[in-house]
Parts: structure tokens; C-alpha cells; sequence
């Protein structure tokens, strides 16, 4: 079965500064998607960044980039450049495409704080 | 350009009663899923459709039905509240490399 695994339950960064937010999964399916989501505090799930398993290069948007490494099995999401606005819950997801579907697996998620 | 609209934003039940979650998509998406948000567990999945017509159970789908009789609509039923069903609970709309929620709606079963 699909499982995503976030190990970090918080992390904690200085303005400014990059992080990095971990995010290992498990599939044996070659076909699969990976899907980052910010959560603040005011609930919405928020997409982030998108890879697929068959992408040549790292996905990127703005500040948010995934590193992808498919031997490690891991979708790593740097932060670069930290704000006080990024503060929030961060949860990685896969998407299973076996059987037609498109369910979407999440992590436990990360809570982010971003100091002053 | 709405995106997913969910309704209510927030409710409060008494054990035994019957609701109905609604949530409409604009971006013409074949594929809707309901999950429920608890502390700690991140998103588990209720049910899910692939196309009008058709719906599947999720993770955990007991105690909630679903029905998709348009691409656009995929209301969530809750038969009988329980206690247990107190959560936070989020449609989504997807397609290919895109998934997007709705604001979720905070349920409590008193």
C-alpha cells in the first residue's frame, strides 16, 4: 500500500533562511504523482508543488522547490528565503493512479515556524 | 473563477442527526474525493468519484454516503452523527497534476 512518511512533526527557521521539510514514500507503482500543501492556520489547503515520477528535473515554483531523488524514494520541499508568512503546516501527498483512481496519500504533515 | 466551493464552514450536529456537505467544482474535474482532517492524522479518505455516475469508498467511509449525479456537484452524507465524526472535512477536485480544496467545514457532534 501507498504511504507517505514525514518524520519532522516541527521544524523551526529564521527569516531568511531556507528549509528544508522532509518527505519519504512507498509505492510499487512506477506511475505517481507528488503533491505539496501548505496549511495555515485559517485551515485551507493550499498547493504548492507538483512532481511526477517521471519528470527529468526538479519541480519548482518561485520559492518552493521539490528535490526529488526517486532511488531514495524521498520529495523533499525547500523553503528558500523564509517568511513570516510561511509559518504553517506543510503536508506532502502521492497520488496512486492503480485502478483508475486518482486517491490522494498524505503525510502526518510539518509545522513550520518561521522566527522574526 | 471559484475553483471548489464547500458548504457550510462550520456546523454543529446532535448525535443521530443527518447532514449533507455540499461541494461544487468549476474546472470541469472528473475526479472528487471527501476527506476527513483529525489532530495528528493528517487527511484520510472518505470516498471518491472518478466521473458522474461512479463513486468508491475510501479509507474510512463508514458512516458517510455519497452520491455524483453531475461532473460538477459531490455532496457527502452523514446518516447518523456520532461523537466520532467530529473533524474537519475537505473536498477536493483533481486532475492530472492539479488538486485543489475547498475551505473545509468544521463539523462538531455533540
Amino acid at each position: 500500500a501507498q504511504k507517505i512518511t514525514q518524520t519532522q512533526p516541527g521544524m523551526f527557521v529564521q527569516e531568511k533562511e531556507a528549509v528544508t521539510l522532509d518527505c519519504t514514500y512507498d509505492t510499487s507503482d512506477p506511475s505517481y504523482g507528488l503533491f505539496w500543501y501548505k496549511q495555515p492556520s485559517s485551515g485551507e489547503m493550499i498547493f504548492l508543488i507538483y512532481q511526477g515520477s517521471y519528470d527529468q528535473q526538479n519541480a519548482t515554483e518561485g520559492r518552493y522547490s521539490l528535490n526529488f531523488q526517486k532511488a531514495r524514494k524521498s520529495a523533499n520541499l525547500v523553503i528558500s528565503a523564509s517568511q513570516l508568512g510561511d509559518s504553517a503546516m506543510y503536508f506532502c501527498a502521492m497520488r496512486d493512479y492503480q485502478g483508475g483512481s486518482e486517491k490522494l496519500v498524505f503525510g502526518k504533515g510539518t509545522k513550520l515556524t518561521v522566527n522574526p | 473563477n471559484a475553483g471548489v466551493t464547500q458548504t457550510p464552514k462550520f456546523q454543529v450536529l446532535k448525535t443521530g442527526q443527518s447532514m449533507t456537505l455540499q461541494c461544487a467544482q468549476d474546472m470541469n474535474h472528473e475526479y472528487m474525493s471527501w476527506y476527513r482532517q483529525d489532530p495528528g492524522m493528517g487527511l484520510r479518505l472518505i470516498h471518491y468519484s472518478v466521473g458522474a455516475g461512479i463513486t468508491d469508498q475510501g479509507e474510512v467511509p463508514n458512516g458517510y454516503n455519497v452520491s455524483r449525479s453531475t461532473t460538477e456537484d459531490f455532496p457527502l452524507r452523514l446518516l447518523s452523527a456520532a461523537p466520532s465524526q467530529t473533524s474537519v472535512y475537505f473536498c477536493a477536485s483533481s486532475t492530472g497534476q492539479e488538486a485543489f480544496f475547498g475551505q473545509g467545514t468544521r463539523l462538531t457532534v455533540v
